[in-house]
Parts: C-alpha cells; structure tokens; sequence
C-alpha cells in the first residue's frame, strides 16, 4: 500500500527565499506522484505530476520537482517565493494501475507562508 | 472549458438529518472521485465512481454513499448526520477510468459541511 508523508505541517520563508517542500513516499512499486495547492476556501490544483519520464518535472507557477528513487523522495522546490504562493501543499501518491483499484493518497499537508 | 462544479457550496444541517452534495465534472471527464478533508485528518478518499459504478471505496461507514448518473454527474449522500461529519467535501474528476492514475485530478471547490 502506498503512503505519504510530508516533513514539516509549517513552512515560512521570507518573499525571494528558496521554497522547499519535502515530500516522501512509501510504495512497493514505482509510484505516480504529485504536487497539489489548495488555497483558501478552494479546491486543490494540481501543480505537476510525475509520471516516470524526466525525474526533474517543471509545473506552474515556477514550481518544479525531482524524484529521486534511491531516497523515495519528490521534494518541490521554486527559487524565488512570491506572495502569492502563500497556500496549502499536498503531496499526493498513486500507484501505476497494476490493479483496477488503485488511488490517489495524499499526504497531510504543509501550509506555506511567505514573509514580506 | 466549464471546470468541476460542485453544489451547494455550503450547507448547514442538524445531526441526524441527510444530505446530498452534487457534483458535475469536467465535460468529456468519466471517472468521479470524492473526498472528506477535515483539519484533523486531512484528506481522506470516499469513493470512485466510473461509467455508473463504484470502482473503489474508502474506509468509511455505510451512512456514506454515492452514485453516478449516465451523463457523469455523482451525487453523495450522507445519512444520519454526526457532529464529526463536519468536513469540506471535495469532487474530483478524470478523463481516465479507474486503474490509470497518471493524469491527475481537476478539483472542485467543495462543499462545506457543518453538522449542528
């Protein structure tokens, strides 16, 4: 069964600070794997995803992210922080649909802040 | 392109009522999949429904059901409301059917619970 976790339910940078947000994953399989925001009173959007082509995947808003299987992790990363990106992130996996039943675990969530 | 549109956006019930929430996916979209975020514990996965059937469930109790109509609509319903079913609930569609879980989710703006 796959699982998620997520280091850290707090995150505060300053505006133009890395943003780093980790995420691990528990799979028996090489999972599917994805980024979600949430802003408040919202629904989820889905940032990028993982789907075993290229380890460093680009999504919007400048947020990209790399696998890297021997830690199982798809930590995301954006150089800069913008006020805007103030939000909830959720790390969500998934497994390659060997079965008929599977879907999509998210983890718990980290909020983000960003300091003027 | 019309997103996922959910209905009512809020709703207020007294415990032991019912309640159903609607949700309409995205046009072409065939797989539904519904989910309970509450502060505590997060996201967690109702039900998938794909082509009319329930394809996956979650590990909630039998007060909690869905359906899904021809044209892709879902409904959920719960039945003898409790205080603790105070949650967002949130509707997720896929163009994918149940099994191919690559291309993430497109979310709704959710419904918002409160059990008085």
């Amino acid at each position: 069964a796959q699982s998620v976790t997520q280091l850290g339910s707090h995150v505060s940078v300053s505006e133009g600070a890395l943003v780093l947000l980790r995420c691990n994953y528990s799979s028996s399989v090489p999972p599917y794997l994805f980024w979600y925001v949430q802003y408040p009173n919202q629904g989820l959007q889905l940032l990028l995803k993982y789907t075993s082509a290229a380890t460093l995947v680009k999504g919007i808003n400048g947020f990209e992210a790399e696998f890297k299987k021997s830690e199982t992790s798809f930590h995301l990363t954006k150089p800069s922080a913008h006020m805007s990106d103030a939000a909830e992130y959720f790390c969500a996996v998934s497994g390659r649909g060997r079965t008929s039943y599977d879907k999509v675990i998210f983890g718990p969530g980290t909020s983000l802040s960003v300091i003027p | 392109k019309a997103g996922v549109t959910q209905t009512p956006r809020y709703l207020i019930k007294t415990r032991g009522q019912q309640v159903t929430l609607s949700c309409s996916p995205i046009s072409g979209h065939r797989s539904v999949s519904w989910y309970q975020q509450t502060p505590g514990q997060g996201l967690q996965f109702l039900f998938e429904y794909f082509s009319e059937t329930q394809r996956n469930k979650g590990n909630f109790p039998g007060r909690f059901s869905g359906r899904q109509f021809s044209n892709s609509r879902s409904e959920m319903n719960v039945s003898t409301l409790e205080l603790g079913d105070s949650a967002l609930y949130l509707c997720a569609s896929s163009p994918a059917s149940p099994g191919l879980t690559n291309y993430g989710y497109t979310f709704g703006s959710g419904t918002r619970l409160t059990v008085v």
